[in-house]
């Protein structure tokens, strides 16, 4: 099945730093692909929809100018999180999908850890 | 009311017990649905797709009724290794065709005890 890998897994760093996370689809091309974020036993929550070769659309009451999306390529889409602070701690997952309403490939997920 | 509603469980069963969860949704637009399991600071990963049918796989069945918005997933004699967070899963779909957007339940955690 298709692939989509997400990096790093696990980040801690200082309160104010900016942090970056990775989502390739490695098998497949992902015109579009989706933030996730997770906090412990709550469901997965859409941040933002990243488009390749344009501008990420992102969900009510997510700011964009914290949560920077990058959608280079077509296997390519990255989430910045600038000057973190401990709220910002959560678990973010990417995820791709073939097409309009198929099934989703998710990244492994990256822990936040902020401090 | 939430988009994608599920059993606030937990559910904790015995090895070999069946368990079922329910689910509901709120758009009748929907298109497509699934059921995602989630183990603990992991990734979802798809357990199965929801076709109007129904549709099993070994001892797991799906079901949709698109009358009564409700989405059932089944699961026969229950092994420790189905603990995990059980999510369903719906594609709400978009008046203008270009809403990728899948909509997840809260999930139903699931734990089977030897």
């Amino acid at each position: 099945g298709a692939v989509v890998s997400q990096h790093p897994s696990r980040v801690i760093c200082k309160s104010g730093t900016s942090v970056k996370i990775e989502c390739r689809s490695l098998d497949f091309q992902a015109t579009t692909m989706f933030w996730y974020r997770q906090f412990p036993k709550q469901s997965l929550m859409l941040m933002a929809t990243s488009n390749e070769g344009s501008k990420a659309t992102y969900e009510q009451g997510v700011e964009k100018d914290k949560f920077l999306i990058n959608h280079a390529s077509l296997t390519l889409s990255t989430l910045t999180v600038t000057s973190a602070h401990p709220e910002d701690s959560s678990f973010y997952i990417c995820s791709a999908s073939l097409g309009l309403g198929e099934k989703l490939f998710f990244g492994s997920g990256t822990q936040l850890s902020v401090l | 009311r939430k988009e994608v509603e599920q059993d606030p469980g937990p559910f904790n069963v015995p090895e070999g017990a069946t368990v079922a969860f329910n689910c509901t949704y709120s758009n009748s637009a929907s298109q497509s649905f699934f059921w995602y399991r989630q183990d603990c600071r992991k990734e979802p990963k798809l357990l199965m797709s929801v076709y109007s049918s129904g549709n099993e796989d070994g001892r797991f069945t799906a079901q949709l009724n698109r009358a009564s918005q409700y989405i059932s997933l089944l699961i026969r004699d229950s092994k420790l290794s189905d603990s995990a967070t059980y999510l369903c899963v719906s594609f709400p779909g978009d008046s203008g065709g270009s809403n990728y957007k899948l909509t997840f339940g809260k999930g139903t955690l699931l734990t089977v005890n030897p």
